[in-house]
């Protein structure tokens, strides 16, 4: 099992809608996640962090966090094409950072 | 402030030979990761220093060290390359050793033919 678990996606939603990206994470003791976006050929910028158990927003970005699921996830409101990128999400444990594989999110025009 | 620089941005080698990834952390940061990505495994972790120690290991042979310098500058270096080698190599920095929020470089693109 992977330590971080994402759907490769791709997902596709049309531009207005909410996209939904999930991550599951294997290590119960885990302390901080993030997500990160990469844009084709670029390198992954941090976008939001969650450190506690509920909804963090901001701005169309909300990050959701249950640690007795061990799961997290992103929702961006009001997706708009220039969101079409890989989210990745990452784990933060034991002075190491490790990421998923990544979500490819295209939201059509 | 200039962001995190690494060079070269693009390498081609060929099988049995050694490389060496260099990378500059924002001006003040301290702590500098590298990670490996490709398009079937995603970020995986290869190392992380913080004043000049490593302080965390991923599972990646010993054909893949790397070393911290005094001004913080990192330079990871892969000997033996093989062609499973090819990929993005991704340095980030952070302020402190607490590295939760990373600024990632460009990566350098290594080819290896």
């Amino acid at each position: 099992q992977k330590e971080v678990e994402q759907n490769s996606g791709p997902l596709s939603v049309p531009e207005g809608a909410i996209a939904s990206l999930n991550c599951t994470y294997s290590d119960r003791v885990s302390q901080s996640f993030f997500w990160y976006r990469q844009y084709s050929g670029k390198s992954p910028e941090l976008i939001m962090s969650i450190y506690s158990n509920g909804d963090k927003e901001d701005g169309r970005f909300t990050a959701q966090l249950n640690k007795a699921s061990q799961y997290v996830s992103l929702l961006i409101r009001d997706s708009q094409p220039s969101d079409s990128a890989t989210y990745l999400c990452a784990v933060y444990n034991n002075n190491d950072m490790r990421f998923g594989a990544g979500t490819r999110l295209t939201v059509k025009p | 402030k200039a962001g995190v620089t690494q060079t070269p941005r693009y390498l081609i080698k060929t099988r049995g030979q050694q490389v060496t990834l260099s990378c500059s952390p924002i001006s003040g940061h301290r702590s500098v990761s590298w990670y490996q990505q490709t398009p079937g495994q995603g970020l995986q972790f290869l190392f992380e220093y913080f004043s000049e120690t490593q302080r965390n290991k991923g599972n990646f042979p010993g054909r893949f060290s790397g070393r911290q310098f005094s001004n913080s500058r990192s330079e990871m270096n892969v000997s033996t390359l093989e062609l499973g080698d090819s990929a993005l190599y991704l340095c980030a920095s952070s302020p402190d050793k607490r590295s939760e929020k990373l600024f990632f470089g460009s990566g350098t693109q290594l080819s290896v033919l």
